[in-house]
Formats: C-alpha cells, sequence, structure tokens
C-alpha cells in the first residue's frame, strides 16, 4: 500500500496564478484532510470532507476550494494565489472522525507564491 | 479555543538517554490525543494514539501517558537513538473533525 501520496512535491508560483493540488489514498478511508504548516503555528486545517461528494471548512478556508470526487481523491485548489499562501500542505486521511480515528499522512507539498 | 502547547521546543540528549517530552492542552473533554514524529522536510508519521478512556499506550521503546483532568500528556522515549532526531508533535481533536496540534518539540540525540 501506498499510503497517502501528495503531487507535486514542490510547486513555485506568480501571485494570481492559479494550481490544483492532489491527494490520493489507497486504504479505503472516507474521512480525508488538508493542512497547511507554517513556521511558529503548527498544522491548521483548511478543509475536509467526510465522504464521497461532502466537504467542509476547517479553521483557516480562505483563498481555497476542495473538491472530492472520488472517494480516494481529495483535490486542494487555490484559483489566484497569494504570497500569504506560501506553505507546507499535507494531507491527511482517517477511517472515521478525528474524535475517534488514527490520523495518516502524505508526504506534503512545499508552495512558494513570489 | 484549544491550546496545545509543547516544552521545551527544543532538546539536545546524549545517546542512550530516557527523555520525556511535554504536551499540555487547555480544554480537557477530548476524546483521544495523538503522537506524530515529523522529519525534516517529511510528512507526520503516526507514533501513538491515546483514547481517553486509556491512561497509557506503548510502542516499543514510546510510551505515551495522558492525564485528561489535568489537561497533560507525556511522550516517553526509552534509550534514546540518533534515529529518534525528529520534530514530535502532539494533537487533539477539536470538533468532530480538526485535529489542533502544538509546534513541536525538536529532539536531537547525539551520539
Amino acid at each position: 500500500n501506498a499510503g497517502v501520496t501528495q503531487t507535486p512535491k514542490f510547486r513555485v508560483l506568480k501571485t494570481g496564478q492559479s494550481m490544483t493540488l492532489l491527494c490520493a489514498q489507497d486504504m479505503n478511508h472516507e474521512y480525508m484532510y488538508w493542512y497547511r504548516q507554517d513556521p511558529g503555528m503548527g498544522l491548521r486545517l483548511i478543509h475536509y470532507s467526510v465522504g464521497e461528494g461532502t466537504t467542509a471548512k476547517g479553521e483557516v478556508p480562505d483563498g481555497y476550494n476542495v473538491s472530492r470526487l472520488k472517494k480516494q481523491n481529495f483535490l486542494l485548489g487555490l484559483e489566484s494565489a497569494a504570497p500569504s499562501q506560501t506553505s507546507v500542505y499535507f494531507c491527511a486521511s482517517s477511517y472515521s472522525g478525528a474524535n475517534w480515528g488514527e490520523q495518516f499522512f502524505g508526504p506534503g507539498t512545499r508552495l512558494t507564491v513570489l | 479555543k484549544q491550546e496545545v502547547t509543547q516544552i521545551p521546543a527544543a532538546l539536545s540528549v546524549p545517546e542512550g538517554e530516557n527523555l520525556v517530552l511535554n504536551c499540555s492542552f487547555t480544554d480537557s473533554a477530548i476524546y483521544n490525543l495523538q503522537w506524530f514524529r515529523q522529519d525534516p522536510g517529511k510528512g507526520l508519521t503516526s507514533l501513538l494514539l491515546i483514547q481517553s478512556s486509556q491512561r497509557e499506550q506503548t510502542s516499543g521503546r514510546l510510551n505515551a501517558s495522558l492525564d485528561k483532568s489535568s489537561g497533560r500528556s507525556t511522550l516517553y522515549i526509552a534509550a534514546s537513538q540518533p534515529g529518534d532526531s525528529a520534530t514530535y508533535l502532539c494533537a487533539v481533536p477539536t470538533g468532530a473533525n480538526n485535529l489542533f496540534f502544538g509546534t513541536g518539540t525538536r529532539l536531537t540525540v547525539i551520539p
């Protein structure tokens, strides 16, 4: 099993450009999450999904959109990138919600917005 | 709002020492607490998840304890090795689907 994979690993964007980050998991998990990690701030939840076709906002959703068209994939989109979105993005998945289930993380995507 | 604090922010120990990492949280109404390891430039690896009904959880040289009433958890690492060098993060659920993370303790084990 590959677990949780993320593409791309690195990306540099110019302000105003758009991009999509792809997360895939092969553990048949219902729940999927997108976090961002910034120095000195810890990981913060951007959006999450409790199943195929569902999405919900997390702690810092502004400037991002997500889609969960297939159970195994969770996409994070930036429509108009801003320098404040320079960060490392992590995807995670779990069998059940945060109150019950262990979360498994992907290797991350390092995004720089110039 | 939940706050999670990990002290110290960095720790250096000689190989072979036993050590304790600390995690404290302000809202004790949690269902579980999870400890992660993060190597530089890498993702997070889940180490241990302790349910609120448990007091301890063990995996190999790692032992995590949870005291909900005092809002504290500790991660004990026995006989530390250079390969244990990493950042260790603790996280607690806030609401049904949000994990709230501490900022971590960066551990260096000196050969």
